[in-house]
């Protein structure tokens, strides 16, 4: 059964700290795998991985995937209150329609 | 970045009624449209694949006769809630791509928040 599995469910850091989020997948014939913020409504998109070994970066945000181990992480640096949010990350596939499951999210929080 | 209009973004209906949520690609042609509900505190969870003028690919557990998705052009698709009831209430969000750029993301809709009374 494929399945898309985020570590930790939810954290609460200070401001200023730096905090890794983890996603690891098991799926058949992977695509892609993208990372999303959610506050309020829709998802916003952040990164999306298609190569192992190559980092994305945007601001203090980055991220990078290691197909072989089948995982990816999300790392943010000098947290701020506004990063507060739940880190959603998907995984697209290769099937004769396109198909796409989402992890169950880690909710960060981060504190003054 | 390309933009998904969806609506309305919130409905409360009557239980027995149906509702109808619109997914619009405002500037490209989204040949796939992907479906997801949301309960409070989860994550999305994809109901249905649908591309461009053929049958939506439901997943396991969703009902294809409860939540009837159209997607007869390529800036347009629909999600029909059918006989509404209270366990129905949720968010609905739809997402949009293109083919053409296999390697690009899917856009979001804003989502339609549905409460069934």
């Amino acid at each position: 059964e494929d399945k898309v599995v985020q570590s930790p469910l939810s954290l609460v850091v200070h401001e200023g700290d730096t905090v890794t989020l983890n996603c690891s997948y098991e799926v058949t014939n992977f695509r892609s795998l993208l990372w999303y913020k959610q506050e309020k409504k829709a998802p916003t998109f952040l990164f999306m991985l298609t190569s192992s070994g190559i980092e994305k970066k945007s601001g203090r945000l980055s991220s990078i995937l290691d197909k072989k181990e089948l995982f990816s992480i999300l790392n943010i640096t000098a947290t701020q209150t506004g990063d507060s949010a739940v880190y959603l990350c998907a995984v697209f596939m290769k099937t004769s329609y396109d198909k796409v499951i989402f992890g169950p999210g880690t909710s960060l929080s981060v504190i003054p | 970045g390309a933009v998904v209009s969806q609506h309305p973004s919130w409905v409360i209906c009557k239980s027995g009624t149906s509702v109808k949520i619109e997914c619009r690609s405002l500037d490209f042609q989204a040949t796939t449209m992907f479906w997801y509900r949301q309960f409070p505190k989860q994550s999305l969870m994809l109901m249905a694949t649908s591309n461009e003028g053929s049958k939506a690919t439901y997943e396991q557990g969703v009902e294809k006769d409860k939540f009837l998705i159209n997607h007869a052009s390529l800036t347009l698709s629909t999600l029909t809630v059918t006989s509404a009831h209270p366990e129905d209430s949720s968010f609905y969000i739809c997402s949009a791509r293109t083919r053409d750029r296999p390697n690009t993301e899917a856009f979001f809709g804003q989502g339609t928040r549905l409460t069934v009374v």
